[in-house]
């Protein structure tokens, strides 16, 4: 089966941790994604990545860090940095970096201890 | 930022009626996205529709684009318990980065 697998479904941090969020595709997508929502708001872009070994900030990058070493994986790091880090995380792909409709992971939700 | 904003934010109805939602935005745009998404899952895309386009169906599904009232709107015809969901409109601004910008969101609640 084609798609986007996220892991874990639940993740739970300590006060100072950084945790790792998994995302991979076997889609063979150029571009990858990562989103966070909170109740009642919508989707807000953390960081995204039209190639590998590059990538780019969105709207909330801060408290957050990412790498793009293979094409099928798109790992995402909260850092202790997030002071806020709760919510749901999901990453997306698109076959190339424009115009497309982007394919969605289940998700991963966030709680802090 | 978000670029698009969905009308209304909640939106209670029976099994069979038909639920309309809409999407307002601020700049101009080369399409506009619709996406679905369950409770506590990923989203699904819906359907898309560009910026010269004025009316799309996919079964149940018609959307509608106003480029001129910088709106569009989502009509589930004859709806059923099962299209429960969120419902996000994503908008790709020309001139821009090519990254959808998603809105808050309709609740829908069909009920059976």
């Amino acid at each position: 089966d084609g798609g986007i697998t996220q892991s874990p479904k639940y993740l739970f941090r300590k006060e100072g941790q950084n945790v790792t969020l998994s995302c991979e595709q076997n889609l063979n997508h150029d571009a990858m994604y990562w989103y966070r929502q909170d109740p009642g708001q919508g989707l807000r872009l953390i960081y995204y990545s039209q190639i590998v070994n590059d990538f780019q900030k969105g709207d909330i990058a801060e408290g957050y860090s990412v790498s793009r070493e293979k094409k099928e994986s798109f790992p995402l790091t909260v850092t202790s940095a997030q002071k806020n880090p709760t919510a749901f995380y999901l990453c997306a792909s698109t076959p190339g970096p424009a115009g497309e409709t982007q394919y969605f992971g289940p998700g991963t939700r966030l709680l802090v201890l | 930022s978000q670029q698009g904003e969905e009308d209304p934010q909640a939106l209670s109805i029976q099994e069979g009626e038909n639920a309309t939602m809409n999407c307002s935005y601020k700049t101009s745009i080369n399409n506009l996205q619709w996406y679905r998404q369950n409770s506590g899952r990923g989203l699904v895309h819906l359907i898309l529709i560009r910026s010269n386009e004025r009316e799309k169906h996919s079964g149940r599904l018609r959307v509608t684009l106003d480029t001129s009232k910088k709106s569009s709107s989502l009509l589930i015809t004859a709806s059923r318990a099962a299209d429960t969901a969120s419902y996000f409109c994503a908008t790709e601004s020309s001139g821009g980065s090519y990254i959808p910008t998603f809105g808050r969101g309709t609740s829908l609640i069909v009920h059976p």
